[in-house]
């Protein structure tokens, strides 16, 4: 299986400040198609799951542009270029490349310093 | 597009639950799908899928054996038959599709 580990585990930012959320896969999450099923979610408090990010780069539809994914191979990173108050919840990383099973990182908790 | 799911609830150790996803919004029958649970104060996992047509079926080492996964394309429902509970299956459980806002979940509360 795979495993994804994210870091850090927890993140405490200052509120207009970037953040950058690490995601690595225990192997190449390129597919024999060519595409790397990569995604990320967010999970604010209390509420369920919401892809923002699908195939390493695109975000989903409603999804503000200060979420970035980025990456390749092993390594990918999603960016908030100015964190927002509404930002704060658990983000994760999730693989479909090499599955089943899909497999998700353990979460990186972003909060408000 | 919607999906809300419903089931969930309190079982003792070895009991049954069938949860349901019922999808309305969106044409169901050409989404594959998944189940994923949350314990509490946990991660993601996924636990089973299902392909658009029902043919392809694969589930998590966890459940496999235990649990089924099944869908009724006419009544834009999905579904997840839960057999031999143990207390480590107490989560939310969610229903997924690529691209689909994830619903609100069902509470499954294994316990003696």
């Amino acid at each position: 299986d795979v495993v994804m580990t994210q870091s850090p585990l927890s993140l405490p930012v200052t509120l207009g400040q970037p953040a950058s959320l690490s995601c690595r896969s225990s192997q190449s999450l390129v597919h024999s198609d060519g595409n790397t099923y990569l995604n990320w979610f967010q999970q604010r408090p209390g509420r369920s799951p919401r892809r923002l990010i699908y195939q390493v780069s695109n975000r989903d539809s409603g999804v503000p542009d200060r979420f970035s994914g980025s990456g390749s191979g092993t390594d990918f990173t999603l960016k908030i270029s100015r964190v927002e108050a509404e930002d704060v919840g658990v983000y994760y990383c999730m693989q479909a490349t090499h599955w089943p099973p899909i497999t998700f990182g353990q979460g990186t908790r972003l909060e408000i310093k | 597009e919607q999906l809300v799911e419903s089931g969930g609830g309190l079982v003792q150790p070895g009991g049954s639950l069938r949860l349901s996803c019922a999808a309305s919004g969106f044409a169901f029958s050409s989404y594959d799908m998944n189940w994923v649970r949350q314990a509490p104060g946990k991660g993601l996992e996924w636990l089973s899928y299902i392909s658009s047509s029902g043919s392809t079926i694969y589930y998590a080492d966890s459940v496999k054996g235990r649990f089924t996964i099944s869908r009724d394309n006419a009544k834009n429902s999905l579904y997840l038959q839960m057999n031999s509970l143990r207390v480590e299956d107490t989560a939310i459980y969610y229903c997924s599709g690529p691209g689909l806002p994830w619903g609100q979940g069902t509470l499954v509360t294994v316990s003696s």
